[in-house]
């Protein structure tokens, strides 16, 4: 079982509707969770952060992490061609020495106008 | 200010041959790790640096080094090329553990 899953897509979606995102993970000792936006040909970019459980919101985007369940989400409202990217997840739990993140394989969405 | 950058963009190297990768981060950040891309995965921990000593190491072959220069710019190096170290190799600098600031990394071809 890998560490981390991602359901790579491709996830297509008209503009305006929510995008639900999801990863799931098996080490529970995972305390930080994060989430990178990579566009074609570009690094991945720092969308979200969220550490332990709860519920974490910018503008239109909302994290949420069930650490019971060991599943996280990302959800984007008001959804933007502009968006139209790889999602990555990404996980950590910093009790290491190393800073050491594990990513999942990302998820294609298209957001079609 | 200037983000992460890479050098350099694209590579194309032969199997068997060395490569050298390199990298400026953020000014002011002192932890510098490296990342493994390949087509259609997530980035796959390499190296980590922090004030020019390793913190970490992957599971990858001795065959990739690195190190970091008092300037905190870093270098990553791939002796002995193989096919499938084809990918992209990704950068990033951090200031807090967690939140990486990525360059747009380093696209390597081995033929």
């Amino acid at each position: 079982q890998k560490e981390v899953e991602q359901d790579p897509g491709p996830l297509s979606v008209p503009e305006g509707a929510i995008v639900s995102l999801n990863c799931t993970y098996s080490n529970s000792a995972f305390q930080y969770f994060m989430w990178y936006r990579q566009y074609s040909r570009k690094g991945p970019e720092l969308l979200m952060y969220t550490y332990s459980s709860g519920n974490k919101e910018d503008g239109r985007f909302t994290a949420q992490v069930d650490k019971s369940s060991k599943y996280i989400s990302l959800f984007i409202r008001d959804s933007q061609p502009s968006d139209s990217a790889t999602y990555l997840c990404a996980m950590s739990d910093l009790m290491n020495r190393d800073d050491k993140i594990i990513f999942g394989k990302g998820t294609r969405l298209h957001i079609l106008p | 200010d200037a983000g992460v950058t890479q050098s350099p963009t694209h590579l194309i190297k032969t199997r068997g041959q060395h490569v050298t990768l390199r990298c400026s981060p953020i000014s002011g950040h002192k932890s510098v790790s490296w990342y493994q891309q390949v087509l259609g995965q997530g980035p796959q921990f390499i190296f980590q640096y922090y004030e020019k000593e390793e913190r970490g190491r992957g599971n990858f072959p001795d065959r990739f080094s690195a190190r970091q220069f008092p300037n905190y710019s870093s270098e990553l190096n791939v002796n002995a090329l193989l096919l499938g170290d084809s990918a992209l190799y990704l950068c990033a600098s951090s200031l807090d553990r967690w939140a990486l600031h990525f360059g747009n990394g380093t696209r390597l071809t081995v033929t």
